[in-house]
């Protein structure tokens, strides 16, 4: 079953407004990772969070690990057209030896101007 | 620096077809993963390596294999194609588990 949920599954703004999606762990994560998917692209690495309740920022992205290293979230101020993608978390767990990443379904972001 | 590098981009099968996806890295990263990719279900893991000489299986490895005879390379191949294998298809390396991955650039296969 779904290990790492993300919400919401899609999200349509207009250009200017706020973009916030959520990933959450059934199970303690080790490190979250962050992806973007271009439409018809690949996805691309954005960032890691390593520590407990530790906060990055890219430019106008924020993301942030949660206290349980359970939750992260990405939150994008005042979105662009070149922020249209489709936005993946990812981890593996703590402790596991082999490290396999667990990915979120996505959040597939739209802007429109 | 190709990084990771997929062939072919795309493909059309009959069923029942066998294929082989190819897949290279020439980073020197010990583990190399393939996941396909469906319309509202994220990233899904197929089969993974943790080096040469080491698979395991992800979470639908049904109608897959793969092997890794050098560090570089991570074939997957489609034994008896079925249409529910239509989708895209992503490889990705990483220098270890549970760090950034690289992806390729993907295949799109249909199977008719």
């Amino acid at each position: 079953g779904q290990q790492v949920m993300q919400i919401p599954q899609y999200q349509h703004v207009q250009e200017g407004e706020d973009f916030t999606t959520y990933c959450n762990s059934s199970t303690t994560l080790s490190n979250i990772q962050w992806y973007k998917q271009r439409p018809g692209g690949h996805p691309v690495f954005l960032i890691q969070l390593v520590k407990s309740g530790e906060v990055k920022k890219q430019k106008r992205l924020t993301f942030q690990f949660g206290e349980a290293k359970k939750n992260s979230s990405l939150h994008i101020t005042a979105t662009q057209t070149t922020d249209v993608g489709t936005y993946f978390c990812a981890g593996p767990w703590r402790g596991s030896t082999l490290g396999r990443l667990y990915f979120g379904r996505g959040t597939q972001l739209t802007v429109w101007p | 620096n190709a990084g990771v590098t997929q062939t072919p981009k795309f493909q059309v099968l009959k069923t029942g077809q066998s294929m082989t996806l190819q897949c290279a890295q020439d980073m020197n990263h010990e583990y190399m993963s393939w996941y396909r990719q469906d319309p509202g279900m994220g990233l899904r893991l197929i089969h993974y390596s943790v080096g040469a000489g080491i698979t395991d299986q992800g979470e639908v490895p049904n109608g897959y294999n793969v092997s890794r005879s050098t560090t570089e390379d991570f074939p997957l191949r489609l034994l008896s194609a079925a249409p529910s294998q239509t989708s895209v298809y992503f490889c990705a390396s990483s220098r270890g588990g549970g760090t950034e991955a690289f992806f390729g650039q993907g295949t799109r296969l249909t199977v008719v």
